[in-house]
């Protein structure tokens, strides 16, 4: 089983305080995508990244996926109470099968 | 949002007895899975399916088993259902050829 580490695994903050959440893996993706879950919902999807070095910009949140595809962070701006909720990072296997490995995820409490 | 309906949304059972959870997707697409998630152990992958009676193991596939007759139904039995298997369990869908997965809103089992 290829392992993603997903730091820290808890972060609470106040609002208006920026962030970075990290994922990485001792291998290469082929895809990342990261996801937003709330309490008692499934998970939502934020983004993708597929090429290395790339970076993209949702609103106040910030994905960046490594040069050597091996890790991605996701930095969140002036952080607002709406963002609590776990954050969770997928990468792709490839092939045919299209199956996903996920992180444990980073449990993010913005406090007002 | 992606047409994903789970169901129940709930349910308590008894050791022993089997357990149907129901997936239900609107969207036609090839790919369905199960994972079930835990704390400390993030979501893990149970069952997949590639198409209509097609379908494999995923890492925790054992005492769960699958069924796919129509494309937009995904079954995952429980024969015997054991205090383990207590868990919140998710559905997914993705498309033919992509990585990115959408997700139902989530059944949580309670296994007494």
């Amino acid at each position: 089983t290829q392992l993603l580490e997903q730091s820290p695994q808890f972060l609470s903050i106040q609002e208006g305080e920026n962030l970075t959440v990290y994922c990485n893996s001792s291998s290469v993706f082929s895809s990342l995508q990261w996801y937003r879950q709330e309490p008692g919902e499934g998970p939502v999807l934020l983004v993708t990244v597929v090429t290395g070095g790339e970076v993209k910009k949702l609103k106040r949140l910030t994905f960046q996926f490594g040069d050597a595809r091996k890790d991605s962070s996701l930095h969140i701006t002036a952080a607002q109470t709406g963002d609590t909720g776990l954050y969770l990072c997928a990468r792709g296997g490839g092939g045919s099968n299209y199956k996903l490995t996920f992180g444990k995820g980073t449990l993010l409490t913005v406090n007002p | 949002d992606a047409g994903i309906t789970q169901s129940p949304r709930h349910k308590v059972t008894e050791t022993g007895t089997p357990v149907t959870l129901r997936c239900h997707q609107t969207e036609n697409h090839r790919y369905m899975y199960w994972y079930r998630q835990d704390p400390g152990h993030g979501l893990r992958l149970i069952h997949y399916s590639y198409g209509v009676k097609d379908t494999d193991k995923g890492e925790v596939s054992d005492g769960y088993s699958v069924s796919r007759s129509k494309t937009e139904d995904f079954l995952l039995t429980l024969e015997s259902a054991t205090s383990s298997q207590t868990s919140v369990y998710f559905c997914a869908i993705s498309e033919y050829q992509t990585d990115t997965q959408y997700f139902g809103p989530g059944t949580r089992l309670t296994v007494l």
